[in-house]
């Protein structure tokens, strides 16, 4: 069955440092999302991304981020410079395109990345 | 603001059938979502709602009241790998415009 795979699994890394942070989606899935989540802490949408631009983006996904779709099969997120609070699970996932427009309602997400900044 | 709501925990036994409330305030409203997010994974898709009433898929059901801001998924028959977290979700948005809300998630225990 496909599904969303996500590198690294764990990735530690220093403060100010840039992280990037990589997404397979599902190959015939033209929505894609970044999520994260702080430990404990609940769920909270990063940005959406289609026809290779942002769709839309939350208050958090400021110009400290960004995100790309740099070939035909990843999307990458990236953090230019770490702060200590971007340490949290994030989860990338994406959804079907509807032949009529919009996209189907199940996203499937994958298993994440647990960032660390130390 | 956007506010998401649902208990914290709740504990259920098995065999049993247990309902999880959510309430949401969003600026905006294009349908409402539950995932179930076991401890240390990522979220399951389970189901959405976008007009008013219930939906059944199996042994999970919810249910949607916009006019009062209100959501319940339905789990019977409670099985012990029903044990996780329930999470609330709205999308504010239309067709290629997608952003969410997240409730903090309901945990669920299920004993024997």
């Amino acid at each position: 069955e496909p599904e969303v795979t996500q590198t690294p699994s764990h990735q530690v890394t220093q403060m100010g440092q840039e992280v990037i942070l990589r997404c397979v989606p599902i190959s015939n899935h033209l929505y894609f999302y970044w999520y994260r989540q702080i430990l404990g802490q609940k769920v909270e949408f990063l940005v959406s991304f289609y026809n290779n631009e942002i769709s839309e983006k939350s208050e958090i996904f400021d110009d400290q981020f960004s995100v790309e779709r740099p070939d035909g099969s990843n999307f990458t997120l990236k953090i230019r410079s770490t702060k200590l609070e971007d340490s949290a699970m994030y989860f990338c996932a994406s959804s079907e395109a509807r032949r009529t427009g919009g996209t189907y309602n199940e996203q499937f997400f994958g298993p994440g990345t647990r960032l660390t900044v130390l | 603001g956007q506010n998401i709501d649902q208990p914290t925990e709740m504990t259920a036994t098995e065999g049993a059938i247990v309902q999880i409330n959510c309430t949401y305030q969003t600026s905006g409203f294009n349908g409402l979502f539950w995932y179930q997010q076991h401890a240390g994974e990522a979220p399951t898709f389970l189901s959405y709602n976008v007009l008013d009433g219930l939906e059944e898929k199996g042994r999970f059901s919810s249910f949607l009241s916009r006019s009062k801001g209100y959501s319940y998924l339905l789990l019977k028959e409670l099985q012990m790998k029903d044990s996780a977290s329930y999470l609330c979700a709205v999308r504010d948005g239309l067709y290629n415009f997608n952003k969410f809300y997240f409730g903090s998630g309901t945990k669920l225990n299920v004993k024997p």
